[in-house]
């Protein structure tokens, strides 16, 4: 199965700052990678899909890019309520697998 | 707005069958791809399975010996049979509903159910 790891485990920044968070694939996925958001106690939210789509009503701040086993989610600038852990999946090949996320702080 | 709430039993012994099961609410059952994904406490997220309306299915090679997914659209609700559970099994448990044109992708997830596995 394809694994996908993320960078960092944790990133903490100060609120306005840009967040980058990275995903990498095991071999190619070609653009079908998409984000989650994950706060705590809740079921996870799509973000992005597809590497660059944002979904139905996710804030500008946030965009993907992508493509093959290089992945990148970033925040613009980053909001008290962007708190949360983020995964990145891909929809390639079966089983679909996510990453162990990136778990994003506010300093 | 498709509404989805798992339902079950919050305990289940070891060796037994984990049944739960999600119904769909303000949306129909048909044209949609229905999954069960899990998160042991703490962990990441795991695919276990999905089915299409007609009934079709896929499910986790990890899995695949034990797990059962089945869509009963007169009812609008989707289930999901786990056998021989083990304390590995303990885990959050989400439905989900996949776009058929984007398959392999979420957009719902039920607000998920902790089944523990215990004696």
């Amino acid at each position: 199965e394809i694994v996908l790891t993320q960078s960092p485990a944790t990133l903490s920044l100060s609120p306005g700052k840009r967040a980058t968070l990275s995903c990498r694939a095991s071999q190619s996925v070609s653009n079908y990678l998409a984000w989650y958001q994950q706060k705590a106690g809740q079921a996870p939210r799509l973000l992005i899909y597809d590497a660059s789509n944002r979904a139905t009503g996710i804030p500008a701040r946030f965009s993907g890019g992508g493509s093959g086993t290089d992945f990148t989610l970033t925040i613009s600038s980053l909001e008290p309520e962007d708190i949360a852990v983020y995964y990145c999946q891909q929809r390639s090949i079966w089983p679909w697998t996510f990453g162990q996320g990136s778990k994003v702080e506010i300093k | 707005q498709v509404h989805l709430q798992e339902s079950g039993p919050g305990l289940v012994k070891p060796s037994e069958t984990l049944s739960l099961t999600c119904p769909v609410s303000g949306g129909s059952i048909s044209s949609y791809y229905w999954s069960w994904i899990r998160q042991p406490p703490g962990k990441g997220l795991e695919w276990i399975g999905y089915m299409f309306h007609t009934g079709g299915t896929n499910y986790n090679p990890s899995l695949k010996s034990r797990v059962t997914i089945s869509v009963d659209t007169s009812k609008n609700h989707f289930s999901l049979k786990l056998a021989s559970v083990t304390a590995a099994d303990t885990a959050v448990y989400y439905c989900a509903r996949i776009p058929v044109g984007l398959i392999g992708m979420v957009d719902s997830w039920g607000q998920g159910i902790l089944v523990t596995v215990s004696s």
